[in-house]
């Protein structure tokens, strides 16, 4: 069965140090999304990719977040420098639907995250 | 602003009873919903959806009711077992302007053998 990748699974980090973590999404799939959940809450939307482009980044803390899907396949997430309130898990999705395509298709598929501890 | 809400934290349930998950939305422009299962130390998993133009959808224990007028969903696991055990996750699409995915906050389940 297809998957989504994520590498880290798990980070340690001390703060104002730099982190990244790394997204394969499932073959084919158009969007890819970048989550991020605290503990008690529900997956908050970072930014949202169709094919190499930004659709969506409006909740992404530009001054110390970026992301980058250059060839419109695997994407990076980084946080520079990291703070004591991004611990948290960073979840990668993908969904094989573009904007304006079948309903069908709109499920997301999640990678098993990367958990981020910020010391 | 929360769009999507599920107001109960945490629910527990008897095995083989049924077990009954509530979310609300907001945003009367919502099209699709989903909802989703994680287990600890893993990725949320697809569990079953439904469009707007329905009112229920099953797929065998599991289904899902939508209610326009109030904007508001359940699910229903019927019977319940301990392997259900986990967080739900409910999500709300807007198919047609963007594809964006909102979630509610998790009700944690307890299926108690």
């Amino acid at each position: 069965e297809a998957e989504v990748a994520q590498s880290p699974r798990y980070k340690i980090t001390e703060k104002s140090q730099a982190v990244a973590f790394w997204c394969d999404p499932i073959s084919g799939h158009a969007t890819l999304y970048w989550y991020r959940q605290i503990l008690g809450q529900g997956p908050e939307l970072l930014v949202q990719f169709q094919d190499e482009s930004v659709v969506d980044d409006s909740q992404l803390p530009k001054d110390r977040f970026s992301a980058e899907r250059l060839k419109g396949v695997d994407s990076t997430l980084k946080i520079q420098p990291a703070e004591l309130g991004d611990s948290a898990m960073y979840l990668c999705a993908s969904s094989p639907r573009g904007i304006g395509g079948p309903a069908g298709a709109n499920v997301l598929t999640f990678g098993a995250g990367s958990r981020l501890t910020v010391l | 602003d929360q769009q999507v809400k599920q107001n109960s934290p945490s629910l527990s349930v008897q095995e083989g009873r049924i077990s009954i998950l509530n979310c609300d939305y907001t945003n009367s422009m919502f099209d699709y919903f989903l909802w989703y299962k994680k287990y600890p130390a893993e990725g949320p998993t697809f569990l079953i959806s439904i469009s707007s133009i329905k009112d229920k959808n099953e797929d065998g224990r599991f289904t899902v009711f939508l209610n326009k007028s109030a904007k508001h969903l359940s699910l229903h696991i019927v019977p319940s077992q301990p392997g259900d055990s986990a967080v739900y996750f409910c999500a709300a699409s807007l198919l047609f302007t963007g594809n964006q995915f909102y979630f509610g906050t998790g009700t944690s389940l307890t299926v108690i053998p």
